[in-house]
C-alpha cells in the first residue's frame, strides 16, 4: 500500500467551480507539500504545511495531522488551473533531510 | 533570477553512452536532490545531498552517480545509459528551518535513451 494516496486521480470541472483534492497518508510527517505541474512544465511548490491552514489567492490548503489528511481547495476555478497537483510528504525522522515521498498526482482539467 | 538551473533541457542518448546532468542553485540551500518522473510511477528520489561533501542513495539509485561539487552544484551522471533511464529528471533544492523544508525545483531534463 502506498504511503501517500491522492483522490481523485482525475478531475474535470467547469470554470468557476469549487475544487477539492484530497491527500491521505499513513506515516508520521514533519511537513507536507502541495505541488503543481503544468503539462510539459516544471514543478512548483504551492504550499508547505505542518499544521492548520494556508491561503494564497484562490488556493487554500489544510492539514489535519491527527487524521493524517490534507486537502487542496481551489475557489472560482479557471482554465489556467488545469495542471497535475501532487501531494508530497517529508517523513519524520532525523535522517529525512527533506526527502519527498510523492502521491500519484491528480490531473485537473478546467473547461471554460 | 534566484532558483534552480538545470541543463540540458532535452537530450537523446544511444544505449551505452554517458552523460552528466548539471544542476546549480543560488539560494544557499544545504540540501539538493535528483528525482525522476515516469508515467504511472510518479516522482522518485534517485540521490540526495544533505550538505556539501555528502551524498546518499535514494529510492532508485542504480545506474546513476552524483557529485556535490560545492554548495551550489549537484550533478547526476549516467555512465552507460539504458532505455529504462528514459525519463524526465528534476533537480531540486531545499532550505531547512525548524525541520520544515521549502522546496524549489529545476525546470527538468527530458532524456530519451534509444
Amino acid at each position: 500500500k502506498n504511503e501517500v494516496e491522492q483522490s481523485p486521480q482525475n478531475l474535470t470541472a467547469q470554470e468557476g467551480e469549487f475544487i477539492t483534492i484530497n491527500c491521505s497518508y499513513s506515516v508520521g510527517i514533519s511537513a507536507l507539500h502541495w505541488l503543481q505541474q503544468h503539462p510539459g512544465g516544471g514543478i512548483v511548490s504551492l504550499f508547505m504545511l505542518s499544521s492548520g491552514k494556508k491561503k494564497h489567492g484562490r488556493l487554500i490548503a489544510t492539514i489535519n495531522i491527527q487524521e493524517k489528511h490534507s486537502s487542496l481547495h481551489i475557489t472560482a476555478s479557471h482554465p489556467r488551473d488545469s495542471a497535475v497537483y501532487i501531494c508530497a510528504l517529508i517523513k519524520l525522522g532525523g535522517t529525512s533531510y527533506g526527502k519527498l515521498t510523492f502521491g500519484q498526482g491528480t490531473i485537473l482539467t478546467v473547461h471554460p | 533570477n534566484a532558483g534552480v538551473t538545470q541543463t540540458p533541457k532535452f537530450q537523446v542518448l544511444k544505449t551505452g553512452q554517458s552523460m552528466t546532468l548539471q544542476c546549480a542553485q543560488d539560494m544557499n540551500h544545504n540540501s539538493m536532490y535528483w528525482y525522476r518522473q515516469d508515467p504511472g510511477m510518479g516522482l522518485r528520489l534517485i540521490y540526495y545531498s544533505a550538505s556539501e561533501g555528502t551524498t546518499d542513495k535514494g529510492e532508485v539509485p542504480n545506474g546513476y552517480n552524483v557529485s556535490r561539487l560545492n554548495k551550489r552544484e549537484f550533478s547526476l551522471r549516467l555512465e552507460s545509459a539504458a532505455p529504462s533511464q528514459t525519463s524526465v529528471y528534476f533537480c531540486a533544492s531545499s532550505e531547512e528551518g525548524n525541520r520544515h523544508y521549502g522546496y524549489t525545483f529545476g525546470s527538468g531534463t527530458r532524456l530519451t535513451v534509444v
